[in-house]
């Protein structure tokens, strides 16, 4: 079985100052996929960053790092330089395999994100 | 321009009604899901589907149908077995390969009364 944990329902940060947001994952099998969704008020899922279990260096997209350590099961996400617009939802999310070799995506439970001016 | 339409955005129903929820898909994606959000979680998966006239039960397929006759399209039925229907629901797409993203539609906020 999958699981992801977010343990930080939610976080404040300071406008142009960097973020992280925690997650730790756990499976048994070897080849997965790790995802970093944000979630705005109006409730479109927007994918922002994705991080493979084989990938050697840590996936980065603009502001957005996965800051992905293995051996611990973290996949941490940090935003740098956060915008008043960074404030939302934020769903960290694992692919693996389900019940006859599908690929299923299991979600976190979030964190609320909210960047002060 | 490619993406997921889900209509419609909010829905209300009176209890012992089924209803049903389009999804509809233009990026050519094998593969499509139906999750269910409640306040303040996580989406849990209802149904999924990987090809056209196929679809397997997710973790919370109880009370639930869906249909996959044409690959652009995915519609999920809440039947009035289902005991706490109201909720967000959110459809996506992917391709059947490689990272698998998921591309999300913007939902609908269904309300049942």
């Amino acid at each position: 079985a999958q699981k992801i944990t977010q343990t930080q329902p939610g976080m404040f940060v300071q406008e142009k100052e960097a973020v992280t947001l925690d997650c730790t994952y756990d499976t048994s099998d070897p080849s997965y996929g790790l995802f970093w969704y944000k979630q705005p008020s109006s409730g479109e899922m927007i994918f922002l960053i994705y991080q493979g279990s084989y990938d050697q260096q840590n996936a980065t997209e603009g502001r957005y790092s996965l800051n992905f350590q293995k051996a611990r099961k973290s996949a941490n996400l940090v935003i740098s330089a956060s915008q008043l617009g960074d404030s939302a939802m934020y769903f960290c999310a694992m692919r693996g395999r389900y019940s006859g070799g599908y690929q299923k995506v299991t979600f976190g439970t979030g964190t609320k994100l909210q960047v002060i001016p | 321009d490619g993406g997921i339409t889900q209509s419609p955005k909010y829905l209300f129903r009176k209890e012992g009604q089924n209803v049903t929820l389009s999804c509809e898909q233009n990026l050519n994606h094998d593969a499509m899901y139906w999750y269910r959000q409640d306040p303040g979680q996580g989406l849990r998966l209802i149904y999924y589907s990987q090809i056209v006239n196929d679809f397997q039960k997710g973790d919370i397929a109880e009370g639930y149908s869906v249909s996959r006759e044409k690959k652009e399209s995915f519609p999920l039925t809440v039947t009035s077995a289902q005991k706490n229907p109201t909720a967000f629901y959110l459809c996506a797409s992917s391709i059947v390969q490689g990272s698998y993203e998921q591309y999300f539609g913007p939902g609908t906020r269904l309300t049942v009364t």
